[in-house]
């Protein structure tokens, strides 16, 4: 199974600071990452797709590039609103995984 | 726009099957998608449990494989899992999703609490 590995597993920061989680996979994989948003009660909600593909609706301070193993996900500026847990997942091999999430609050 | 909703017993009994089913409302099975279950035990992480293409084709989590089922129902608006011999470890919130592409899901259901206890 390819190893997701998530950093850091939680942070605080301001409304409006720019912020950056990495995940790093366990062994090469192809660009199909995506990053999931996951509010307190609520299922995932797909914000990046294929590393850096932003889904339809969500809102452009959301971006995702890919650097060999390394993956990052960035929020240009924090909103409130953006307070979840947010994971990553490789669907390059089966069985598809998951990183262990990075939770977000507001400083 | 296509819906999920599951449902099933929220309690099972250790060395019990676990059913669950997806309903599909505003679309149909018919489609070019792939329909998945994904678990959540509480407090913790997401586990891929594996997933099924409209045409009957699957893929499992091998951790998983031997225990479980992922079918579509005769009316191809709803889809199930079943979970066989199931422990402690098997409870979690357990999700529905769909996608066009495989393993990677953009719309889900808002899951439903199955625990495992006697």
């Amino acid at each position: 199974d390819i190893q997701m590995t998530q950093s850091p597993s939680s942070l605080s920061a301001s409304v409006g600071d720019r912020v950056t989680i990495t995940c790093q996979a366990s062994q090469v994989i192809s660009s199909s990452l995506n990053w999931y948003q996951q509010k307190p009660g609520k299922a995932p909600k797909l914000l990046i797709y294929d590393s850096s593909n932003l889904e339809i609706g969500v809102p452009s301070r959301f971006s995702g590039s890919r650097s060999g193993t390394d993956f990052t996900f960035t929020i240009s500026s924090l909103q409130p609103e953006d307070i979840a847990t947010y994971y990553c997942q490789q669907y390059d091999n089966v069985p598809f995984t998951f990183g262990p999430g990075t939770k977000v609050e507001i400083k | 726009q296509v819906q999920l909703q599951e449902s099933g017993p929220g309690l099972v009994k250790p060395s019990g099957t676990l059913s669950l089913t997806c309903a599909v409302s505003g679309g149909s099975i018919s489609s070019s998608d792939w329909w998945s279950w994904v678990r959540q035990p509480p407090g913790k992480g997401l586990e891929w449990i594996g997933e099924m293409y409209h045409t009957g084709a699957t893929n499992y989590n091998p951790s998983l494989k031997s225990r479980v089922t992922i079918s579509v129902d005769k009316s191809r608006t709803q889809f199930s899992l079943k979970l066989t011999s199931v422990t402690a470890a098997d409870t979690a919130i357990y999700y529905c999703a769909r996608g066009t592409y495989s393993g990677s899901p953009p719309y889900w259901g808002q899951g439903t609490l199955v625990t495992v206890s006697s």
